[in-house]
């Protein structure tokens, strides 16, 4: 069956480092993958997206990497705040439009 | 200002009772789609259309439905609400970039609660 795992327990980091999440995918061919930011009780926000033919992709203080042989991709925020706590999520394409989300990773950012 | 609404933001109904979820928005996207976000179970979808009269089941679509008759509007509809249907609702939309979904804006979600 088709799974998206992000880690489920939260990562804690100081601020000012870097942060690494983890989008690990099973029996998926995704064309192009995203990855959300989602503060409580409101809707995720968009970050990037990497198309499968890009290992690497950065905006600003974020990188995510894809990797199709592993199938896995990474999400770095570099120089870490405590404005960055939240939970990121990732998705893949499933079939051309449908969009499946992994669960979601919290992140908190500690002064 | 360029945005997903959704109407309304919380509602307490009972078992049975239809109701629809409205959900709009003021940038031409070509796509929209509805998902539940639920404890433990994450973000899923539940239908999606990619134009108008085009819509398409996602990963849980039963006991839902939807129409898209115009292109900004794509409302929810829950014939017979249910108990385990009591979630928090977001509609969705995006441009097309050829075969692949641009960034999806997301609205600022609809917390159902059926009784």
């Amino acid at each position: 069956s088709q799974k998206i795992e992000q880690n489920s327990e939260a990562l804690n980091i100081q601020e000012g480092k870097t942060a690494t999440l983890t989008c690990n995918y099973t029996n998926y061919s995704p064309a192009y993958l995203q990855w959300y930011r989602q503060d409580p009780g409101r809707g995720p926000v968009f970050l990037l997206l990497i198309r499968e033919n890009e290992k690497e992709k950065r905006k600003e203080r974020l990188k995510v990497t894809f990797d199709t042989t592993l199938k896995q991709s990474l999400f770095h925020i570099t120089a870490s705040q405590p404005a960055d706590s939240a939970t990121y999520l990732c998705a893949l394409d499933n079939s051309g439009y449908a969009l499946n989300f992994g669960k979601g990773t919290s992140l908190l950012v500690t002064p | 200002e360029a945005q997903v609404t959704q109407n309304p933001r919380y509602l307490i109904t009972v078992t049975g009772k239809k109701l629809t979820v409205t959900c709009s928005q003021n940038m031409n996207h070509e796509y929209m789609s509805w998902y539940r976000q639920d404890p433990g179970l994450g973000l899923r979808q539940i239908y999606y259309s990619m134009n108008v009269e085009v819509t398409d089941k996602g990963d849980v679509p039963e006991g839902y439905k939807v129409s898209r008759k115009e292109k900004r509007n794509f409302p929810l509809i829950l014939e017979s609400p249910s108990p385990n249907q009591t979630s928090l609702y977001f509609c969705a939309s995006s441009s097309l970039a050829g075969a692949l979904l641009d960034e999806q804006f997301f609205g600022p979600g609809t917390r159902l609660t059926v009784l």
